[in-house]
């Protein structure tokens, strides 16, 4: 059975860094092509991807958000690490992290599995 | 950056088909995804490839695809299928997803 669970502060203050950790079970991420991504949710508003890690440690981050986000893994706990630096009231969200489904097509990923979700509050 | 438009809000009455388009420049080259979400939940996988249902998707969810737009087909539409519909697509820069789309089922 395939889970994914996100975990983190609640609230954190503007200019501070945002630490999420996502525990995954049943399944490795040494796997051949597994990947994690991580998408936000501000409430109201539409799903954001913002980055993803890959088994081969491959990593893509959303454009716009690129220089301030770091994704790593640690296999042995089976979790990936998402850091936000600079969080602004903009960044309040839901922060969800997602598996990347085993057969990607080209540079398209999809997620068959989700987490539950983080709320994080952005303010001071 | 690339973006997905969709209809802010669809309404159909239960029994109804029910169709959410998503359009994009690359979708001619990209497949297409769709995400149920209703509230409070994480999204859902209702449609991958364009038009592949997932094991445990009722038959009455479908997807195609023709040019720049993809469209996702609820037929028959139920109470339970209120929520919030995602597409998901790629370009060069990364993964990309829709405004969402409101399904209110009246």
């Amino acid at each position: 059975q395939v889970t994914l669970k996100e975990s983190g502060p609640v609230l954190v203050k503007p200019t501070e860094t945002l630490t999420l950790t996502c525990t995954v079970s049943g399944f490795s991420l040494s796997n051949a092509r597994m990947g994690v991504s991580w998408i936000r949710q501000p409430p109201g508003k539409a799903l954001e991807w913002l980055a993803h890690i890959f088994s081969n440690d491959e990593k893509s981050y959303s454009t716009s958000l690129k220089s301030r986000l770091t994704i790593s893994k640690d296999t042995s706990k089976s979790q990936v690490v998402l850091t936000m630096t600079n969080m602004d009231p903009v960044d309040t969200a839901t922060y969800y992290c997602a598996r990347i489904h085993p057969s990607r097509v080209g540079a398209t990923i999809w997620f068959d599995y989700w987490g539950q979700g983080t709320l994080v509050t952005v303010s001071s | 950056s690339y973006e997905l438009t969709q209809p802010p809000s669809v309404s159909v009455s239960p029994g109804q088909t029910a169709r959410i388009t998503c359009s994009g420049d690359a979708l001619p080259k990209q497949y297409a995804y769709w995400y149920q979400q209703k509230p409070g939940q994480a999204p859902v996988l209702v449609i991958y490839k364009d038009s592949e249902r997932p094991s445990g998707i009722p038959e009455r969810f479908s997807g195609s695809s023709s040019g720049t737009t993809v469209t996702l087909t609820i037929s028959g539409v139920q109470a339970e299928d209120e929520a919030d519909y995602y597409c998901q697509s790629a370009d060069s820069s990364g993964t990309v997803f829709g405004g969402g789309t409101k399904l209110t089922v009246l």
